[in-house]
């Protein structure tokens, strides 16, 4: 079946560092979006990406999709302690017609 | 602002006892989607529903678990009997989906469910 992996699994900066978060899929895409979890949070949608090497921004967060529609990258740039949860990818799993979510990147920002 | 509501938010109970877990999505919304999160497996997708009806429920232990939506603002996850394994955070999503396309997906706080 279609897996997403997201490495890093964990990342711990500084305020102030730069943090990016990779997404790789065994199948080629036609979406891909993007949550994030706050600790004892539930997952909120980001942003969905659509074409052949769209690229997003939200303020300081940069979303950006292959070329080949296999994978994706999450850039936060300058990280602030509010941005510290786990980010997950989700893919569209065309067996399953529902989402494949990754495995997720824990982010610790250290004030 | 619209949101999906689950109840209860916390669960302790016994081995072998029932566990029935609700979802009331968001207005308007034709998909639920429910999950499981642990540490060790992630988010997983254990059944949705479209338009109430079942769609996909492989992720789903057949034995014990069984999903079901009532009514379009009612779904429900039920456990029985609960084992130890099964304590998990238990989300619940909506999301509206027109044609093929994947729409975002809503998720409710969850229920924190810990089966002793």
């Amino acid at each position: 079946g279609q897996q997403v992996m997201q490495i890093p699994q964990y990342q711990h900066v500084q305020e102030g560092e730069d943090f990016t978060t990779y997404c790789n899929s065994s199948t080629t895409l036609s979406n891909i979006q993007w949550y994030k979890q706050r600790p004892g949070g539930h997952p909120v949608f980001l942003i969905q990406l659509v074409k052949s090497g769209e690229v997003k921004k939200q303020k300081r967060l940069t979303f950006q999709f292959g070329e080949a529609k296999k994978n994706s990258s999450l850039h936060i740039t300058a990280t602030q302690t509010t941005d510290v949860g786990t980010y997950f990818c989700a893919g569209p799993d065309t067996g399953r017609r529902a989402l494949t979510f990754g495995s997720g990147t824990r982010l610790q920002v250290q004030p | 602002d619209a949101r999906v509501t689950q109840t209860p938010r916390h669960k302790v109970t016994e081995m072998g006892q029932e566990v029935t877990m609700r979802c009331q999505p968001i207005l308007g919304h034709n998909t639920v989607f429910w999950y499981r999160q642990t540490m060790m497996q992630g988010l997983e997708l254990l059944a949705y529903f479209r338009n109430r009806a079942p769609l996909d429920d492989s992720g789903m232990p057949k034995d014990r678990f069984s999903a079901e939506m009532p009514d379009a603002t009612l779904a429900t996850l039920k456990i029985q009997p609960s084992e130890p394994r099964d304590s998990a955070v238990y989300f619940c999503a909506s999301g509206l989906v027109l044609g093929r396309g994947n729409q975002p997906q809503h998720f409710g706080d969850g229920t924190r469910l810990s089966i002793l």
